[in-house]
């Protein structure tokens, strides 16, 4: 069966400092996977999605960048984290064959930048 | 992608069942519509999908009249585990989702 790791799941780091969140898929092959945002109290944003190694298409311009090193790791990392970098931060995945809407989310890392 | 309305929020008891209406006035023809269901500090979880008239699962149905321009996810029997946020998504050809603020839905005991 597939599962989804995230980590850490709470982090809480000063502005300025740089962040790294990483995502590993288990038990797929070459996985669509995606970096959301959910504030509190809203709905998720789509920040960054891939479709395969090295491919990345972001959503949203901001102080946030994605990587995917290989083909079932995804990192979210920032060099310098703002006060509006806070909030519960989702990876998910997808099957990467065909259009597929039945994602499936790890269990989070709640970010407070301070 | 369609955009996409549905009620901020919605009370009910525990044992009735819960209809909440999503509103997509502009739906694309290959647009196909999904529910998912998110409770606190967790990842939201797909309910169902469907493209037109009735889809049912062992968790909740949609129902999607002739004109697509609405859809609405039925819960039955719905216990106080149920009160959680219900987003609705409408999407097309591709594996991006837009997900809105969603429907938060209170059971009450």
């Amino acid at each position: 069966s597939q599962t989804i790791h995230q980590w850490p799941a709470t982090l809480v780091q000063p502005v300025g400092s740089p962040l790294s969140l990483e995502c590993t898929v288990e038990g797929t092959s070459n996985p669509n996977l995606y970096w959301y945002r959910q504030a509190a109290g809203r709905g998720l944003q789509l920040l960054f999605y891939s479709v395969g190694i090295g491919q990345i298409s972001s959503e949203v311009p901001q102080n946030l960048s994605a990587s995917r090193p290989q083909d079932r790791q995804f990192i979210l990392s920032s060099k310098k984290l703002l006060l509006s970098d806070s909030g519960f931060y989702l990876c998910a995945w997808s099957e990467g064959r065909g259009v597929s809407y039945e994602q499936y989310f790890g269990p989070g890392t709640r970010l407070t930048v301070t | 992608l369609a955009k996409t309305t549905q009620p901020i929020s919605m009370d009910s008891y525990e044992g009735q069942e819960v209809n909440i209406t999503c509103s997509h006035n502009n739906i694309a023809t290959n647009d196909y519509i999904t529910w998912y269901q998110q409770f606190p500090s967790q990842g939201p979880r797909f309910i169902i999908q469907g493209y037109k008239t009735k889809v049912t699962n062992e968790v909740a149905s949609l129902f999607i009249p002739a004109d697509r321009k609405s859809s609405t996810l039925s819960l039955p029997r719905v216990s106080l585990s149920d009160t959680a946020v219900y987003y609705c998504l409408v999407g097309g050809a591709t594996n991006k989702l837009i997900f809105g603020t969603g429907t938060l839905l209170a059971v009450q005991p």
